[in-house]
This record gives C-alpha cells, structure tokens and sequence, in this order.
C-alpha cells in the first residue's frame, strides 16, 4: 500500500521569507508525484509534477519541488512567499501500479503573514 | 490545463432530500472521472472512480447506494446524494484525468453541501 505524509499540518511564515513544506512518501513501486494548491471554498491547482528525469521540478509561482527517491521525498520551497501564497497544500502520488489512483496527503497550511 | 466545471458551488438542502451535483469537463474528453470528499481542515478522501464505458468503482466504506455516480458521457459525471443527512454536509470535488494513466488530474472548484 502507499501513502503520503505531510509532517506539518500549519506552517506560519513571514512574508518575503523562505520557506519548505516536507512531504514523504511511502510506495513499493515507482511513483508520479504531485503538489497541489487549494484557496478557501476551491479547488485544486496543480502546482508542479515529477514524472521523470531531472529531479528538481520547477512548478507555478515560483514553487520548486526536489524529488529525492533515497529518502522517498518531494519537498515543496519557495525562496520569497508573498501574503496570496496563504492556502492548503497538498503532496499526491501516482503509484505505477494497476489502481494509478491519486493519493494525498493530509495537507499542510501556509499562512504567510506581514 | 483542462478546465472542469462543477455545479453548483453550493447547495443548502433538507434532511431526506436529494441533490445532484454535476461535473463537466469542457475542453477535452476524460477517460477517468474521481468524487472526493473533503471535510473541514481535512484531506481529500477518494469515494469512487468512473473509467470509460464502465461503472463506477466505489471505495470501502461508501455507500453506492448513498451516493450514485452516473458518467453519461465522457465529458459529464454527476453525483447524487440520496436522502441526504446532516451527516452528508461536506465539501464534494470531482477530478478528471485524459490521455494516460500518468497525466495529472484537474479538479472542478467543489461543491459545498449543507444538509439542514
């Protein structure tokens, strides 16, 4: 069975600073990885992927994710967060098995603050 | 990215009614429909999977009979909740996936249902 972990359920940061949002996994197969975003009462917005080859993705608004299989990690950053980038944040996985269902993780708050 | 239309945004019904929520997807066919549901501060939980020409594939623990999934086309899947409680009050989102197993999912902007 896989799953995802999202250690940190909120994440308070100032604006203009950096930041990281941890996500891990868990698969015994090869998995597709996902970060999604989502504003209040919306719906998800895909914010990069990793299917293959180069291991640091580069993703909408100036996210980047780096996917590290020896530590089965894709952790979210952003060297300058801006008050809009407030929202819940999601790592999914694709297991390359029969299901290719997206499974997520529980989710991690970003509130960035002035 | 594909654009999927969800309606309605919101939806306030009686207890012992039923509503029907539908899911559109506008600019490309689907070969995959999801329903998820969300609680409040919580992630999204897989309910069913419609795939092409087949029926939808309910996960442990929902009702089929509580939640029917119709895929009418490859661009429409509607969902009904049948005899709704305020139990069933939820944020309700449907995702589409097209052209492989490995393309990424688009998701409608959800529903929020209030059972009163």
């Amino acid at each position: 069975a896989q799953s995802v972990t999202q250690l940190d359920s909120q994440v308070p940061v100032f604006e203009e600073a950096p930041v990281e949002l941890r996500c891990n996994y868990s698969s015994s197969v090869s998995v597709y990885l996902f970060w999604y975003v989502q504003y209040p009462n919306q719906g998800l917005q895909l914010l990069l992927k990793y299917l293959s080859g180069s291991t640091l993705v580069k993703g909408i608004n100036g996210f980047e994710a780096e996917f590290n299989k020896s530590q089965t990690s894709f952790h979210l950053r952003k060297p300058s967060v801006h008050i809009s980038d407030t929202a819940e944040y999601f790592c999914a996985v694709i297991p390359m098995d029969s299901s290719y269902k997206l499974i997520f993780g529980s989710g991690t708050r970003l509130l960035v603050r002035p | 990215g594909a654009v999927v239309s969800q309606h309605p945004s919101w939806v306030i019904c009686k207890s012992g009614t039923s509503v029907k929520i539908e899911c559109r997807s506008l600019d490309f066919q689907a070969t995959t429909m999801f329903w998820y549901r969300q609680f409040p501060k919580q992630s999204l939980m897989l309910m069913a999977t419609s795939n092409e020409g087949s029926k939808a594939t309910y996960e442990q623990g929902v009702e089929k009979d509580k939640f029917l999934i119709n895929y009418a086309s490859l661009t429409l899947s509607t969902l009904t909740v049948t005899s709704a409680h305020p139990e069933d009050s939820s944020f309700y989102i449907c995702s589409v996936r097209g052209g492989g197993l490995r393309t990424e999912a688009f998701f409608g902007q959800g529903t929020r249902l209030t059972v009163v």
